[in-house]
């Protein structure tokens, strides 16, 4: 089956840091793969997306590449911020008849002052 | 994006009875719904669909007496957890699909904790 697998955390990051976050994955099919935010008492939001290989997805300065060959979307900002900590979710969509989202377990990233 | 709300944001009850989840989207029409479940440390598991008029589709290993879904309009949604025992202490997430977006566009509410003494 389907699954995602995420770097163990937390991490905890100085402000202006370059964050780096793990994300592999296993797939039967061809999927999309997604990064999702969490940020304190609120619900996930998507953050950045890419639906096929060598995609990149990009969202107030995050950036994820999307690599078949390594079956892998590593989450990167270069420089982070405050308001950045959060609970970061690795997520893909596999096409198919039973389509749904499959999640990684989640790392809390906390970026001080 | 658009809203999605859950109510209430907590709930402490004693074993053997019910508890309810709404699930209510704002600004938009759902025509799927998605509940799922999340153990600390753990990824978001996905427990049922449901499409709007009809009955929902449980994943594997979900007890459907146990985890009510009602789907009854396109902005609300609601889970009822039945005889709760203290293995059902969880946080609960709904997600709405928008009708007419991409198949991946996902809104998520905030979650319910459940504790169950």
């Amino acid at each position: 089956g389907d699954s995602v697998t995420q770097m163990e955390g937390p991490v905890t990051l100085s402000e202006e840091a370059f964050l780096t976050i793990n994300c592999t994955y296993t797939a039967t099919g061809y999927p999309s793969l997604f990064w999702y935010v969490q940020y304190p008492g609120e619900g996930l939001q998507l953050l950045l997306k890419a639906t096929k290989a060598d995609d990149k997805g990009s969202n107030k300065g995050f950036e994820a590449t999307y690599r078949k060959e390594t079956t892998s979307f590593h989450l990167e900002k270069g420089s982070v911020q405050v308001s950045d900590s959060a609970v970061y979710f690795c997520a893909l969509w596999d096409t198919g008849a039973n389509s749904k989202l499959t999640f990684g377990k989640g790392i809390t990233l906390s970026v001080r002052p | 994006g658009a809203v999605v709300s859950q109510h209430p944001s907590r709930v402490i009850c004693k074993s053997g009875t019910s508890v309810k989840i709404e699930c209510r989207s704002l600004d938009f029409q759902a025509t799927t719904m998605f509940w799922y479940r999340q153990f600390p440390k753990q990824s978001l598991m996905l427990m049922a669909t449901s499409n709007e008029g009809s009955k929902a589709t449980y994943e594997q290993g979900v007890e459907k007496d146990k985890f009510l879904i009602n789907h009854a309009s396109l902005t609300l949604s609601t889970l009822t957890v039945t005889s709760a025992h203290p293995e059902d202490s969880s946080f609960y997430i709904c997600s709405q699909f928008m009708a007419g977006s991409a198949y991946n566009e996902q809104f998520f509410g905030p979650g319910t904790r459940l504790t169950v003494l």
